[in-house]
């Protein structure tokens, strides 16, 4: 159970592009979503909280213009990487966690990565 | 503010031995503590949680993590390592008290030795 599946896996693309990326709890309700970005060799950047059916909660630092976050149901959350730059390029992932169930951990996706030209 | 410290970067370990990764943590109220391990493009599987009751817990794969409150620690172990453990392990604490979020450790490599 608690499987969170993220597409696509890996994006080429040209700079300037908007690139979407959807994440996907399976087999529960994710009342919340997370998005983090993972550099090489580093540990996961928290980027934003996003609660089903309210706006995400975004971290210090980030560009929430840039980085476009809607959970409009209980299963899907997306990130949209907007005007996407080389120095966008990274790993991301997102997880996902039951609030309606108590210690709950957060369930990952595979992670995207994003490579732009 | 509550964090997590993982000191050593990478852990070498020779198949069949037991194999110890170190987690110290710090939070304001009672923690509650996660392992995750990461494979090369992969997003991170969980593999076990200490919430209350018994300090030591056990995970998928074999696993176990012995929580220390005195100490502060929980480290993860495992009684014999296999080269498939090879990965990157990330410890996490989040504050029981009320919302929080989960601060991730910054990881450590572990690598299995034939």
């Amino acid at each position: 159970g608690a499987v969170v599946s993220q597409h696509p896996s890996w994006v080429i693309c040209k700079s300037g592009t908007s690139v979407k990326i959807e994440c996907r709890s399976l087999d529960f309700q994710a009342t919340t979503m997370f998005w983090y970005r993972q550099f090489p060799k580093q540990s996961l950047m928290l980027m934003a909280t996003s609660n089903e059916g309210s706006k995400a909660t975004y971290e210090q630092g980030v560009e929430k213009d840039k980085f476009l976050i809607n959970h409009a149901s209980l299963t899907l959350s997306t990130l949209t990487v907007t005007s996407a730059h080389p120095e966008d390029s990274s790993f991301y992932i997102c997880s996902a966690r039951d609030e309606a169930v108590s210690n709950q951990p957060q369930h990952f996706g595979d992670g995207t990565r994003l490579s732009i030209l | 503010a509550q964090s997590v410290a993982q000191p050593e970067d990478q852990v070498n370990v020779a198949e069949g031995n037991p194999l110890t990764v170190k987690c110290t943590y710090s939070v304001s109220g009672n923690p509650y503590l996660f392992w995750y391990v990461q494979y090369p493009n992969r997003g991170l599987q969980f593999l076990l949680k200490y919430i209350t009751g018994d300090n030591l817990v056990k995970g998928s794969y074999g696993f176990e993590a012995e929580f220390n409150k005195s100490q502060t620690s929980f480290h993860l172990k495992k009684p014999s390592a296999l080269v498939s453990d090879s990965a990157l392990y990330f410890c996490a604490v989040r504050d029981s008290g009320g919302y929080q979020k989960v601060t991730f450790g910054i990881g450590t490599k572990l690598q299995v030795i034939p």
